[in-house]
């Protein structure tokens, strides 16, 4: 079975400022990984996936996320954020040889001027 | 195309009432899950169907929750005797070979 940690609950960050949001997985098998954004009162979409290849990956709106498989993380990362950032973002994992998908409780990003 | 809609998108029910949630993904997509999501709780698997295989029910919480998925397209999920416990956002999402899920705007239950 597989499960998802999202370390912060919620990150406050100012304008033009680089963002981390953390994510630790747990499995036993081989794994993809998933982040996605849920923007104030829309559903949520795709912001970027893990599949295999280069453990880079690079997402929607200058996002981007590093598989670190030694250290069961995958964690987002943004340069420089826009208040249109402003969401919360889940983490998810599901294993490579079904559909099911396990999300993370979410991290709140809050963008300030 | 069409996304993944969702009937209805608000649902006020009283306690011990049964609740019908009704899920139309996008045309093709051969997975279909549900999701609850809680305020500050994340999304918590419910259940998924694939294909023509057997559901995978493993997130079910209890008995009272059932879903089916009608000639492998329209799902519905039904709660019966519903608790205050329940009130949560239902979130329905369908997959193709790709893996990504696509969401629908999901049903806003609230139990009184």
């Amino acid at each position: 079975a597989q499960s998802v940690t999202q370390l912060d609950s919620q990150v406050p960050v100012f304008e033009e400022a680089p963002v981390e949001l953390r994510c630790n997985y747990s499995s036993s098998v081989s794994v993809y990984l998933f982040w996605y954004v849920q923007y104030p009162n829309q559903g949520l979409q795709l912001l970027l996936k893990y599949l295999s290849g280069s453990t880079l990956v690079k997402g929607i709106n200058g996002f981007e996320a590093e598989f670190n498989k030694s250290q069961t993380s995958f964690h987002l990362r943004k340069p420089s954020v826009h208040i249109s950032d402003t969401a919360e973002y889940f983490c998810a994992v599901s294993d490579t040889g079904g559909f099911k998908t396990i999300f993370g409780a979410g991290t709140r990003l809050f963008v300030k001027a | 195309g069409a996304g993944v809609s969702q009937s209805p998108s608000n649902k006020v029910t009283e306690k011990g009432k049964d609740v019908e949630l009704r899920c139309d993904p996008i045309s093709g997509h051969t997975a279909l899950y549900w999701y609850r999501q809680s305020l500050g709780q994340g999304l918590e698997f419910l259940i998924y169907f694939q294909g023509n295989s057997a559901p995978d029910k493993s997130g079910l919480p209890s008995d009272r929750f059932s879903a089916e998925r009608t000639g492998g397209s329209v799902s519905t999920l039904t709660i019966q005797r519903t608790q205050q416990e329940d009130s949560a956002v239902y979130l329905c999402a369908s997959s193709s070979r790709t893996i990504e899920q696509y969401f629908g705007p999901g049903t806003r239950l609230t139990v009184t």
